[in-house]
């Protein structure tokens, strides 16, 4: 089945630096993926949409200057976190909407854990 | 706005047994809704979905029951095994009558499975 791939799984990075998420679609085309944020017990928040080709749309209180995403060709979306804080620690997990058929069906990554210390 | 919710934060329940899940959503626009399941450290796992036109829908020990009257949705698991415990969603799609894929998730309810 589909398959959406998060690299890497988890990442220490230190305040200040920048650190970049990769999501890809592995065995078909996505134009459009998305980037959720969730911190430990609470739910997914949406944050962005990354569209293939051009700007990433982003969620009212997201710092688009803070969270560049890049979504250069139909398979990859990444996500970089610049100037990291330790506020910025989270879950982050994308997904990508695939067209099947007559209908869109979303694929979950398996998400990448960001701690800064 | 748009919110979607659950009702109870926690459902303990005994191996076998049947379990109920509650979600409910303010947009009455929205006509797809999502059931995800979501294990400790890893990303949401889909469950089973419906759309508005529907107000059950079968799987595999699982149905998803919608009531558009009252903006409820609840997700059923029959015969709750212990690998059924995890952190469940209830997911709305933002954009109304079209899939966009962008979804709004609920706050989650932890199913504890006892054996």
């Amino acid at each position: 089945g589909a398959v959406v791939s998060q690299h890497p799984s988890r990442v220490i990075c230190k305040s200040g630096t920048s650190v970049k998420i990769e999501c890809r679609s592995l065995d078909f085309q996505a134009t459009t993926m998305f980037w959720y944020r969730q911190f430990p017990k609470q739910s997914l928040m949406l944050m962005a949409t990354s569209n293939e080709g051009s700007k990433a749309t982003y969620e009212q209180g997201v710092e688009k200057d803070k969270f560049l995403i890049n979504h250069a060709s139909l398979t990859l979306s990444t996500l970089t976190v610049t100037s990291a804080h330790p506020e910025d620690s989270s879950f982050y997990i994308c997904s990508a909407r695939g067209r099947f058929g007559s209908g869109n069906t979303i694929y979950f990554g398996e998400g990448s854990w960001l701690t800064v210390v | 706005g748009e919110s979607v919710g659950l009702h109870l934060p926690t459902l303990s329940v005994q191996e076998g047994d049947n379990s109920i899940i509650n979600c409910a959503y303010s947009n009455s626009a929205s006509d797809y809704f999502i059931w995800y399941k979501q294990e400790s450290g890893k990303g949401p796992q889909f469950i089973i979905d419906i759309r508005s036109n529907m107000d059950k829908r079968q799987g595999q020990r699982v149905t998803v029951l919608l009531n558009k009257t009252v903006k409820h949705l609840s997700l059923q698991i029959a015969a709750t095994q212990p690998g059924d415990s995890a952190v469940y969603f209830c997911a709305e799609n933002m954009g109304g009558s079209s899939n966009t894929g962008k979804l709004i998730f609920g706050q989650g309810t932890t199913l504890q499975v006892k054996p």
